[in-house]
C-alpha cells in the first residue's frame, strides 16, 4: 500500500523567513494531493489541495510543488509569521478510498 | 457553517471498559471517517462509511466497532478498552472518497487507565 514519509519532524523559523515541508509518497496512481495544518487542541483544517495535473499552486502566501517523476510534494510558506505555528500534515490518495496521511512537522515561528 | 462536532471532549475510562466516542456531520457528506492520532504514526483509519448502515474496515480495526445510525452520525465503539488505545480520535467527513476535501471535528482525547 501507499507510504507516506514526511519530513522533517520539527521545523523552527523565525518570522518572515520561508519554511518548507516534504511528503515523499511511493505508489505512482497517487492522484490527489492536499495538506492540513492543525493547530493546538484542535482538528485538522485543509490548507490546500491538487490533483495529479496541477505542478504548482500558490494560495495566500502557501505554495504547494508536485514533482510526479520523483513522487515528492512539496509545502512552502513563504513569509512565516507566529500565527503558522502548528503542526503539519500532507495527505494523498490514488483516487481509491482513502487519504493517506504523513507523519506531521511540528512548525515553531519565533517573532 | 458546515461542521463535524465530536463528543465527548475528553474521556477517562479504566481497561476493559466500554466506551462510545460520537460524530455528527452537518455537511450532508456521504462518507465519514474514523481516525486515531498518534505521535510517529500520523493519522491512521480505523473505520469508515459511505453512508447510513454502511460501515468498511480501515487500516487499523482491531478492537473497534463502528456504527454509522443516520446520513449525520457515526460512532465508534470500544467493548473492551485497553491502554494501547489511549490517544486522540478525529472523525472526519467528505463528499467523496479519498479524492476529496475532508472536514474534521475538533478530536476526543480518550486515557485508557
Amino acid at each position: 500500500g501507499e507510504q507516506v514519509e514526511q519530513r522533517p519532524p520539527h521545523l523552527s523559523v523565525r518570522e518572515g523567513d520561508s519554511a518548507i515541508i516534504i511528503c515523499t509518497y511511493t505508489d505512482s496512481a497517487t492522484a490527489y494531493f492536499s495538506w492540513y495544518k492543525q493547530e493546538a487542541g484542535a482538528g485538522l483544517q485543509l490548507l490546500m489541495s491538487v490533483l495529479s495535473n496541477v505542478d504548482r499552486k500558490e494560495e495566500q502566501g502557501l505554495t504547494v510543488l508536485l514533482n510526479k517523476k520523483d513522487k515528492r510534494l512539496s509545502l512552502n510558506l513563504t513569509a512565516a509569521h507566529p500565527g503558522d505555528s502548528a503542526v503539519y500534515f500532507c495527505a494523498v490518495s490514488n483516487m481509491g478510498y482513502k487519504l493517506t496521511f504523513g507523519t506531521g512537522t511540528s512548525l515553531l515561528v519565533d517573532p | 457553517e458546515a461542521a463535524v462536532t465530536q463528543s465527548p471532549r475528553n474521556k477517562v475510562t479504566v481497561t476493559g471498559g466500554n466506551v462510545t466516542l460520537s460524530c455528527r456531520q452537518t455537511n450532508s457528506h456521504n462518507y465519514m471517517y474514523w481516525y486515531r492520532q498518534d505521535t510517529g504514526h500520523g493519522l491512521r483509519l480505523i473505520h469508515y462509511s459511505y453512508g447510513a448502515g454502511n460501515l468498511q474496515i480501515g487500516d487499523v480495526p482491531d478492537g473497534y466497532k463502528a456504527t454509522r445510525t443516520t446520513q449525520e452520525d457515526f460512532f465508534l465503539l470500544l467493548e473492551l478498552a485497553s491502554p494501547s488505545q489511549t490517544s486522540l480520535y478525529f472523525c472526519a467527513s467528505s463528499d467523496v472518497a479519498g479524492n476529496s476535501d475532508y472536514t474534521f471535528g475538533s478530536g476526543t482525547r480518550l486515557l485508557v487507565i
